[in-house]
C-alpha cells in the first residue's frame, strides 16, 4: 500500500502486480506532461510523455493517463519487475517555453519479491 | 536516445573553493540547457536556464554570482559553484533539449560535498 515517508511517498507492490503512481499537477495551463524514473545517484530517465490533447498514451508496459479536469496524472506499470524499483517523478510544462519543466514531489516504488 | 554527459559524477571540495560542473550533449545540439538541484528524498528544483550565446535565466532565490553558468557552445554548458559552503552540498543535475524532437534529456548528475 501507500505510505508517506519523510519527504517521499512510497508505494510497495509485489513483483508481477500492476503499479499505479499518481501525481497532481499545479498549473492548469500546462499542456505537456512527462514521467521520469530516477534510480539512486542517477539523473532522471524519460519514461513516457503525453500532451494535453490526449487523455491516454501507452508505451511498453507503461500507460499514462491524464485528467485535465482535476489536474491529475497517473502512471501505470504492468507486471512490475524488481528493476522498476526507483523514484518516479511527474513533470509538467508549457509548449513554447523551451522545455522548462516543473517537477512533482516524486513517489518511491518498491517492488517486493 | 540522446546522450547528455555530465562531469564530474561526484566531487568533494573544501569550503571557500570553487567547483565547475560540465554538461555536454554528445549527439545533438542544444541551444537550451537546464540546471537543477536536488536534495535527498526531494524533487528536482530548477536553478537556471542556460541559453547558448546569452546570459542564463535564474529562478527566484538562486544567486547569480554564486552559481555561474556559461553556455559557450551548442553542446556545452558549465555550472560553477563559487566559494562553496557546506550548505551548497547537493546533487546537481543538468538537462538539454534536443532541437530535433524537443525532448529533454538528463545528465547523470553530480554529487557535490563541501567540507
Amino acid at each position: 500500500g501507500e505510505s508517506v515517508g519523510l519527504h517521499l511517498p512510497t508505494l510497495s507492490v509485489q513483483e508481477g502486480d500492476n503499479s499505479i503512481i499518481n501525481c497532481a499537477y499545479s498549473n492548469s495551463a500546462s499542456d505537456y506532461f512527462i514521467w521520469y524514473k530516477q534510480e539512486s545517484g542517477k539523473g532522471p530517465q524519460f519514461i513516457i510523455d503525453i500532451r494535453s490533447n490526449m487523455d491516454k498514451r501507452q508505451g511498453q508496459r507503461v500507460t499514462v493517463l491524464l485528467n485535465k479536469t482535476v489536474k491529475h496524472l497517473s502512471l501505470q506499470i504492468a507486471a512490475t519487475q524488481p528493476g522498476d524499483s526507483a523514484v518516479y517523478f511527474c513533470a509538467e510544462g508549457l509548449t513554447g517555453t523551451a522545455s522548462k519543466l516543473t517537477f512533482g514531489t516524486g513517489t518511491r516504488l518498491q517492488v517486493t519479491l | 536516445g540522446a546522450v547528455v554527459s555530465q562531469h564530474p559524477s561526484w566531487v568533494i571540495c573544501k569550503s571557500g573553493t570553487s567547483v565547475k560542473i560540465e554538461c555536454r550533449s554528445l549527439d545533438f545540439q542544444a541551444t537550451t540547457m537546464f540546471w537543477y538541484r536536488q536534495f535527498p528524498k526531494q524533487s528536482l528544483m530548477l536553478m537556471a536556464t542556460s541559453n547558448e550565446g546569452s546570459k542564463a535565466t535564474y529562478e527566484q532565490g538562486v544567486e547569480k554570482d554564486k552559481f555561474l553558468i556559461n553556455h559557450a557552445s551548442l553542446t556545452l554548458s558549465t555550472l560553477t559553484v563559487t566559494s562553496a559552503h557546506p550548505e551548497d552540498s547537493s546533487f546537481y543535475i543538468c538537462s538539454a533539449r534536443d532541437l530535433s524532437n524537443e525532448k529533454l534529456f538528463f545528465g547523470s548528475g553530480t554529487q557535490l560535498s563541501v567540507l
